[in-house]
């Protein structure tokens, strides 16, 4: 295991569709955290998990979105009736202690 | 949340010139990470900064976490083409990383 895996890296949807991206974490890492970005900002945290627990979501995190992680392993992101505003780069982190390890990201484009 | 905010937004330099980003909190800031975002990547964590006044180096790369800890900076000697990038600061706090809006740094040939 070499790292944080995104899948898909892009996404092309229309308005109004539902979209879902998975992560999988560096296999001995029980934090998981999703961000978004867009252009010429940073990263803004969105939620995350420890082990299979939620523990916190961003207001940011409108109720189009939901994510999972079933056993506490890879975690899902769903966004459900998806807003062209909902276009961006969706990070993965993971982390165990100290520094976050990013995955490359799915890149959202809602036309 | 308050965030931390970075100086400048975006800064040209040529090649072999030194660059500094600044990251500056109007309160206490519990620890600061630095990662790096080349154009089309994702943010690679550089360092973790927790003490006051602590200064790291990383090759070209100098690290200081101010005497109040609600400000930090980052320098880089002699830039080369492979800096190019934007750089991040960010606080843990609790048990999440918020970011900073980052510097852009351009690398004039």
């Amino acid at each position: 295991d070499t790292g944080v895996s995104q899948d898909p890296r892009h996404k092309i949807t229309k308005r109004g569709q539902n979209v879902t991206f998975r992560c999988d974490p560096i296999s001995e890492h029980n934090r998981l955290y999703w961000y978004r970005q867009t252009l010429g900002q940073g990263p803004e945290f969105l939620t995350y998990f420890q082990n299979e627990a939620q523990l916190e979501k961003s207001r940011l995190l409108s109720d189009r979105f939901s994510a999972e992680r079933p056993k506490g392993s890879f975690s899902t992101l769903e966004i459900q009736r998806t807003e062209q505003g909902d276009s961006a780069m969706y990070l993965c982190a993971s982390s165990r202690q100290g520094g976050y390890t990013f995955g490359s990201g799915t890149r959202l484009t809602v036309v | 949340g308050q965030q931390v905010m970075q100086i400048p937004q975006y800064q040209h330099v040529q090649e072999g010139e030194d660059f500094t980003t600044y990251c500056n909190s109007s309160t206490t800031l519990s620890n600061i990470q630095w990662y790096k975002q080349r154009p089309g990547g994702h943010p690679v964590f550089l360092i973790q900064l927790v003490k006051s006044g602590e200064v790291k180096k990383q090759k070209r790369l100098t690290f200081q976490f101010g005497e109040a800890k609600k400000n930090s900076s980052l320098h880089i000697t002699a830039t080369q083409t492979t800096d190019v990038g934007t750089y991040f600061c960010a606080e843990n706090r609790d048990d999440k990383i918020i970011f900073g809006k980052g510097t852009r740094l351009h690398i004039l040939p």
